[in-house]
């Protein structure tokens, strides 16, 4: 069974600081891999799918990264804002299914 | 495009009470959708989903059903609720093969 790790499950910075958050998973045989972000009482919100045959993607200040034959993914944040207070989850699909982490809490610090 | 609805936002309901929830897509066909409960501070737990009308499947052994009466539409129900059924309910969808989840707005339940 897949199994999806997210480290660390909480991270504070200043505002302005990149950071990276990791995801590995067990198992190489997946479809694609996103990246999500939750807000305290909300849904899930998509910020990346990558492809199993890609090896990046950006949107804005996001970037992630995806080396499936490791099973490590990275969602790198650049310029930290306050308002990327969240918390983060990885979900790889090998399948039907998808596997989630249990997710980065982040607070960006003014 | 394509869009996903839930509801209700939020429900309160005594013990021993039934549950419905709904949930539905518009924009697409055919989706494979999703039942997910994500008790307080933890992760995600996949409930039910479902390839196709009346296709589901179970994840996890509970008081809860899930029913696929038409295409885009999911419903997730229990004749009487625990305690523990408690938590936020979040529907999502995707397409079958490579695409990605995207997740409706969840519904806080609380049991009393």
């Amino acid at each position: 069974k897949q199994e999806v790790t997210q480290i660390p499950a909480a991270l504070s910075v200043p505002e302005g600081e990149n950071l990276v958050l990791n995801c590995s998973f067990t198992d190489s045989a997946i479809y694609n891999l996103q990246w999500f972000r939750q807000d305290p009482g909300k849904g899930l919100t998509s910020l990346l799918l990558i492809q199993s045959s890609q090896r990046e993607q950006t949107s804005g200040r996001l970037n992630a990264s995806l080396d499936k034959s490791s099973g490590r993914s990275t969602l790198y944040i650049a310029a930290s804002q306050p308002g990327d207070s969240a918390t983060y989850l990885c979900a790889v699909r090998p399948g039907n299914q998808f596997y989630f982490g249990t997710g980065t809490s982040l607070t960006v610090i003014p | 495009s394509q869009t996903i609805h839930q509801w209700p936002a939020t429900l309160v309901q005594p013990v021993g009470s039934p549950l419905s929830l709904e949930c539905t897509v518009e924009g697409t066909s055919n989706p494979n959708l999703y039942w997910y409960r994500q008790a307080a501070g933890r992760g995600l737990q996949l409930l039910f989903y479902s390839v196709g009308i009346g296709q589901i499947s179970s994840e996890v052994p509970q008081n809860l059903s899930a029913s696929r009466p038409q295409d885009r539409q999911f419903i997730l129900s229990s004749k009487k609720l625990l305690l523990s059924d408690s938590g936020f309910y979040l529907c999502a969808w995707t397409f079958d093969g490579d695409g990605g989840y995207t997740f409706g707005s969840g519904t806080r339940l609380t049991v009393v």
